[in-house]
């Protein structure tokens, strides 16, 4: 039972152009999110997060948006570059739970094209 | 990198042989936690530490046991390898404040079992 889903495996974007990554989760305890950039042999790295009383978060290029009727966030990334070209996670929490452990989706692979 | 390194870096073993992964941190962060990612499966939760000697399962604990007798270790073992348990192994920790509450990972572990 996947809790939280990112339903697109791949997005190409053209440099320069927005990029935008969806996720969409099923268990409305879910309250704070956040996303995740991979590179190859690397560790995740924090991107950026958003609580639910927000439903914006921007933080230079990248903007998280959150529609909590539609349990539903999207990443913007503007412009893009090529240097943003890596795995995308999206990832939840609850504080009902404690906040004490991540769900994440299964990933977005963003190519991005010069 | 929140001064997470994990140990070693790379494994090759073989079936029914016993492995153990290290996670060191430097900075006395409280909860430390161990994942591992698979394609097509994102990040997934193996075990979980809120304190020296306290830990929990996470969504795939079957297989694997941890130890956490100091603050900055935190230790995944496989007591008997399958091939099932090949696989890139990451550590994280958890920084908390009162707007943000974040995972960092460390850079993992890939392990092949044969």
């Amino acid at each position: 039972d996947q809790q939280v889903k990112q339903n697109s495996p791949s997005l190409s974007v053209q440099e320069g152009r927005i990029s935008i990554l969806n996720c969409d989760y099923t268990n409305s305890m879910f309250d704070y999110f956040l996303w995740y950039k991979k590179y190859p042999a690397e560790g995740p790295t924090f991107l950026i997060s958003i609580s639910s009383i927000k439903d914006k978060n921007e933080d230079g290029r990248f903007t998280v948006f959150l529609n909590k009727s539609a349990k539903h966030l999207s990443l913007h990334i503007v412009p893009s570059q090529p240097g943003d070209s890596a795995v995308y996670f999206c990832a939840a929490m609850g504080s009902n739970f404690g906040n004490e452990k991540l769900t994440f989706g299964t990933g977005t692979r963003l190519t991005i094209i010069p | 990198d929140a001064g997470i390194t994990q140990s070693p870096r790379h494994k090759v073993t073989e079936t029914g042989t016993p492995v153990t992964l290290r996670c060191h941190q430097t900075e006395n962060h409280r909860y430390m936690y161990w994942y591992r990612q698979d394609p097509g499966h994102g990040l997934r939760l193996i075990h979980y530490s809120y304190g020296v000697k306290d830990t929990d399962k996470g969504e795939v604990s079957d297989g694997y046991s941890v130890s956490r007798s100091k603050t900055e270790d935190f230790l995944l073992t496989l007591e008997s390898a399958t091939s099932s348990q090949t696989s890139v192994y990451f550590c994280a920790i958890r920084t908390k404040s009162e707007s943000t509450d974040t995972q960092y990972f460390g850079p993992g572990t890939r392990l092949t079992v044969l």
